[in-house]
């Protein structure tokens, strides 16, 4: 079973340009949830998505932040325009259920934007 | 508002002896946690969960013990490997409302051959 996948590993963008994260989940998992750690910090929560539906986007940060899930299969973050603090590494996850289940996570996308 | 906090950001143990890594929560709504553990340029790997219901989780070297009253859990390793040198983070879910999980800041525990 392939596991979860993002796409880049790595971007390096300056301030004002457009960068799109992906993510494939695991192959069933309805529940896809995108996170942020910025270094030394906590793995901050974005949002949460359950099949194509966005069931919590409280942990956006502004309008420049844009999440998709068509489809209810991958999904994509697209920040425009990226910022200086918007530098850090994007996780991705995925579960088959909602409740007391463990989440699988990708590799992680590494931003930098300068 | 950290509602999980892991105060202790690093730990240095001996191989062969235990490991505690301890984190604090503040709501009364989480019901499931978790423990991550995590290597550099890698995901978060699932370490072993335990439901509000219990006190105590065992996997092989794993052990998670939950003291609701005190809203704290903590993660034994026994014994301590050098492959077990990595960042530990704890993360907790609600029964309820959102279902998304917090996460704490993580301890970089190393593990000295």
């Amino acid at each position: 079973e392939a596991g979860v996948t993002q796409f880049p590993s790595h971007s390096v963008i300056e301030k004002g340009q457009t960068v799109t994260l992906r993510c494939d989940p695991i192959s069933g998992h309805d529940n896809l949830y995108w996170y942020r750690r910025v270094m030394g910090k906590e793995i901050k929560f974005l949002l949460h998505f359950v099949k194509e539906s966005k069931q919590d986007e409280s942990g956006m940060p502004n309008n420049r932040f844009l999440a998709e899930r068509t489809g209810g299969t991958y999904s994509t973050l697209k920040v425009q325009p990226a910022e200086l603090e918007d530098s850090g590494v994007y996780f991705c996850a995925s579960s088959r259920g909602l409740l007391n289940e463990k989440l699988f996570f990708g590799s992680g996308t590494q931003l930098s934007v300068l | 508002d950290q509602q999980v906090k892991q105060n202790s950001p690093s730990l240095s143990v001996q191989e062969g002896r235990i490991s505690i890594l301890n984190c604090d929560y503040t709501n009364s709504m989480f019901d499931y946690f978790l423990w991550y553990k995590k290597y550099p340029a890698e995901g978060p790997t699932f370490l072993i969960s335990i439901s509000s219901i219990k006190d105590k989780n065992e996997d092989g070297r794993f052990t998670v013990f939950l003291n609701k009253s005190a809203k704290h859990l903590s993660l034994h390793i026994v014994p301590s490997q050098p492959g077990d040198s990595a960042v530990y983070f704890c993360a907790a879910q609600p029964t309820s409302g959102t279902y998304k999980y917090i996460f704490g800041t993580g301890t970089r525990l190393k593990v000295l051959a």
